[in-house]
């Protein structure tokens, strides 16, 4: 059975910097590819970037190059998304995705990760 | 603003059909065959309804079905069923630059 398992919510303050997980487990993690999408309160959903954990190619959005970082570490089936210094409008719901072929595809979600900044 | 234009909503009646449209361009929708749609309910995590345009994941009900001319892509629902009522985004490759885009999401009522 294909799952992603996302780490649990954070609560920063602006400025902190933040580092959130998503383990895949029952499927080929280097042969997928796995996206993040954003979804601010009550709003719709945004893809950041997606990664390719087989050779690490990552590609952003161009409204989050530059703001986030997206990794993986195939040793752990483990993806990976941070900041280095939280903004409050980084206020959202964080969920990581699987896309098998990469082209908008995302089959499997995680559970999503709360992510709040506030001082 | 979003990439790919959806109507904010739509509504229908249980056993009605409804459509819902997304307009991109040439270098998203129009260009390459790989348009998906998403259902969310409130509080839940977004499903794969429809991929490459038109093909039903396994376990979609086949009261969905996905089309594309030109530069907008369509999402039909068939026979509204109360369940049905969920927020829809589309999805679109838009190329190896800037990837992926999604609409800004069609609010789907049903009456």
């Amino acid at each position: 059975e294909v799952q992603l398992v996302q780490s649990g919510a954070e609560v920063k303050k602006p400025g902190e910097s933040l580092k959130i997980s998503c383990k895949g487990s029952g499927y080929s993690f280097t042969n997928n590819w796995m996206a993040w999408v954003r979804q601010m309160p009550g709003k719709g959903l945004e893809w950041m970037g997606i990664i390719y954990p087989g050779d690490s190619d990552t590609r952003y959005s161009p409204s989050f190059q530059g703001q986030v970082t997206i990794s993986a570490d195939k040793s752990i089936n483990t993806a990976y998304l941070q900041w280095s210094s939280l903004k409050a409008s980084d206020t959202a719901m964080y969920y990581c995705a699987r896309s098998p072929r990469g082209y908008g595809e995302f089959d499997y979600w995680g559970q999503g990760t709360l992510v709040t900044v506030s001082s | 603003q979003s990439a790919l234009t959806q109507p904010r909503s739509v509504s229908g009646s249980p056993g009605q059909s409804v459509t819902i449209s997304c307009t991109g361009t040439s270098s998203d929708v129009g260009g390459y065959n790989y348009v998906s749609w998403y259902q969310q309910h409130p509080g839940k995590v977004p499903k794969l309804m429809i991929d490459d345009v038109s093909r039903r994941p396994s376990g979609v009900p086949d009261r969905f079905s996905g089309s594309k001319s030109g530069n907008t892509a369509s999402l039909t629902i068939s026979g509204l069923q109360a369940e049905d009522e969920a927020d829809y985004y589309c999805c679109s490759y838009a190329g190896s630059n800037t990837f992926v885009v999604f609409g800004g999401g069609t609010k789907l009522t049903v009456l």
